[in-house]
Parts: structure tokens; sequence; C-alpha cells
């Protein structure tokens, strides 16, 4: 168990609906990381906060969208949903705002978009 | 711009056998590599990282990697398969000027160990 926990760990949409993903980072640790894996994509880095502040931006869409929030925890807006969404999103943690330190995963949320 | 490859999406080795998962790096600037192992329906977890100073990083579960500037390489491995190996490994790498954080992974490979 890494200490970081995303809800849901499963959901099923229609393509055009909007979703929300929310992770909570380990108690302590200040930046949250974003990612999408998918079979012919691989792991992608969507975007990182720190301490409530977008820090870095990876290939995030302009449908997509994420926050962090006082106590910490963030949340991954995805809209207009189309079928190519269809992934594992992985919320992650670290200490500080460098990336090169260990990054602790959570277990994922399986989007399915119908 | 970084970048990573991995040579072979999956790998099959038999138990007790040498693991050699083949990472390639690409880097404008001093390069920091990772290797995450990622199990069945879980997240991935930290294997081992170089930053700066010893070239050969020892992890967790018995595996290493070196890294080596001049072949622009970080190859993992470990001496004898288990089967609790079988997972998918990722290698990356991060670098970057002006506060640029992103960490960049490799598409992983498969690694299966047969009985």
């Amino acid at each position: 168990d890494s200490g970081v926990t995303q809800t849901p760990k499963h959901l099923i949409t229609a393509t055009g609906q909007r979703v929300t993903l929310r992770c909570s980072p380990r108690s302590g640790d200040l930046s949250v990381y974003w990612y999408q894996q998918s079979l012919d994509q691989g792991l992608q880095f969507l975007i990182q906060y720190y301490n409530g502040e977008e820090r870095a931006k990876g290939n995030i869409l302009e449908r997509f969208s994420a926050q962090q929030f006082p106590d910490l925890h963030s949340e991954l807006n995805l809209s207009s949903l189309e079928l190519g969404d269809s992934a594992l999103y992985f919320c992650a943690s670290s200490r500080d705002r460098s990336s090169y330190n260990e990054q602790f995963f959570g277990p994922g949320t399986r989007l399915t978009v119908l | 711009a970084q970048s990573v490859t991995q040579l072979g999406s999956h790998v099959s080795v038999s138990e007790g056998a040498l693991v050699l998962l083949r990472c390639n790096y690409s880097s404008s600037v001093p390069p920091y590599l990772f290797w995450y192992v990622q199990y069945p329906n879980q997240g991935l977890q930290l294997l081992l990282k170089y930053t700066t100073g010893a070239t050969l990083v020892k992890g967790i579960n018995g595996f290493e990697a070196e890294f080596k500037k001049s072949e622009t390489s970080f190859h993992l491995t470990k001496p004898s398969a288990h089967m609790s190996d079988a997972a998918e490994y990722f290698c990356a790498v991060r670098g970057g000027s002006g506060g640029y954080q992103k960490v960049t992974f490799g598409i992983g490979t498969k690694l299966q160990v047969i009985p």
C-alpha cells in the first residue's frame, strides 16, 4: 500500500459526458502528479501540482483540467469524453516539488467510455 | 527534450536465469533515471533510481542497474529470476531546464518468468 488513494476504482460512462477523478496523496506529500496509461500510448504524464499550484504540464488535453485543494487532495476533471479517453488514470505523490524524488503511485482509476 | 527507449516490450526468462531489461535514454542535461515496476492491477512502485554519484545502483528485490553515460544506457538486471518478478517494468528519465519537472516513461517491458 503506497498510501495514495484514488476513487473511484472503476468508472464507466458515455461519450460526451464529464467525470471527476479524485486523489488523496500520502500524508505529508505536497506534490501530486496525474498520469494516463493506455495500451497504445503507454504511461503519459499529464500534470503536476505542488502545494495547490500547477507546477508542470505534460500531454494534457484542453478538455482535461485538474486542481489541488488546500487539504492537498487533487481532482482530475475530464469533459466531452471520447472513446479514446478510455484508460487507466494514475495519481502519484511525492514529498516536494522535485520529480526526481520517488513518486508513490495510487492504484489507479480505470475509465471506460462507451 | 528527454526520452527513453525500452528494447523489447515482452521478455521471457526461466526461473533462476538472469534478468536483463534494456533501457536507453536521451537527455539534453545530466539525467536522473528511474526503474519502476507495476504488478498486475496495481500502481507503479519505484525499484531504483540514479541521480548522481555511483553509477551502479542497487534497488529493491535484488535488482540493480548501471548508468553508462557513453552508451546512454540504464539497463536493469537481476542475477536470478523469481516467479514473483513477473510484472511490467518501466524505465523513466527526468531532466530539463527552467524548473521543468517532467518525468518521461518508456513504453514498458512485460517480464514473464517461466517455471
